[in-house]
């Protein structure tokens, strides 16, 4: 699976728009985008997803640039309840199985 | 619509024993994976059933064992316990293999002392 890079930790203040990059530069024909978010002791929580352009739902946007070499998760107007970790993912589309390689993440912290 | 259920949340073992995790998915889902998630090593899968057949397996020692029941409930069995076995064991349930959209559980937070 294709090794992603994201920043260690970012921090916003609440009503702003975060944007998280994610680096995947060995990323393969066949592999799809996926980001997590997870708070304290729960499990990772999927946010979306995408393969190619833009990919949009009721939480966020999902940027991917025509060569998908990386990939920016935007969250709009965050609150104080975003403050989570956030996961990069690269995996096959299909036929990969659900092994999902996770990386150390962006820790977000949001404050008022 | 139920989520993914995992029991117990937490346990407190002794080292040398062994421990059974279970773990039921949402309804009509057939994939259930495993992952072990520590401060030092982050999410690290274990493995992957579909079916009642292990499809994936991660980077862990024979001691980490799994099986998938018929109804598609898993349980993961760890033998031999070891301090370094602590950990929270998180269970995520999919419709299908691939795709990469899985449901996760709370966890078992696992102490082994």
């Amino acid at each position: 699976l294709a090794k992603t890079t994201q920043p260690i930790s970012m921090d916003s203040y609440e009503g702003q728009e975060v944007n998280i990059t994610c680096s995947h530069n060995n990323i393969a024909t066949n592999d799809y985008i996926t980001w997590y978010q997870q708070f304290p002791s729960q499990g990772p929580r999927f946010i979306i997803q995408g393969y190619k352009t833009k990919v949009t739902n009721e939480v966020a946007s999902l940027f991917i640039p025509a060569d998908r070499k990386s990939s920016t998760l935007s969250l709009p107007r965050v609150s104080l309840s975003d403050t989570a970790v956030y996961y990069c993912l690269v995996g096959e589309l299909t036929g990969g199985g659900n092994k999902l390689t996770f990386g150390t993440g962006t820790q977000l912290k949001v404050e008022l | 619509k139920a989520g993914v259920t995992q029991t117990p949340r937490y346990l407190i073992k002794t080292r040398g024993q062994q421990v059974t995790l279970s773990c039921s998915p949402i309804s009509g889902h057939r994939s259930v994976s495993w992952y072990q998630q520590t401060p030092g090593q982050g999410l690290q899968f274990l493995f992957e059933y579909f079916s009642e057949t292990q499809r994936n397996k991660g980077n862990f020692p024979g001691r980490f064992s799994g099986r998938q029941f018929s109804n598609s409930r898993s349980e993961m069995n760890v033998s031999t316990l070891e301090l370094g076995d602590s950990a929270l064991y998180l269970c995520a349930s999919s419709l299908k293999q691939g795709g990469g959209e899985a449901f996760f559980g709370q966890g078992t937070r696992l102490t082994v002392v």
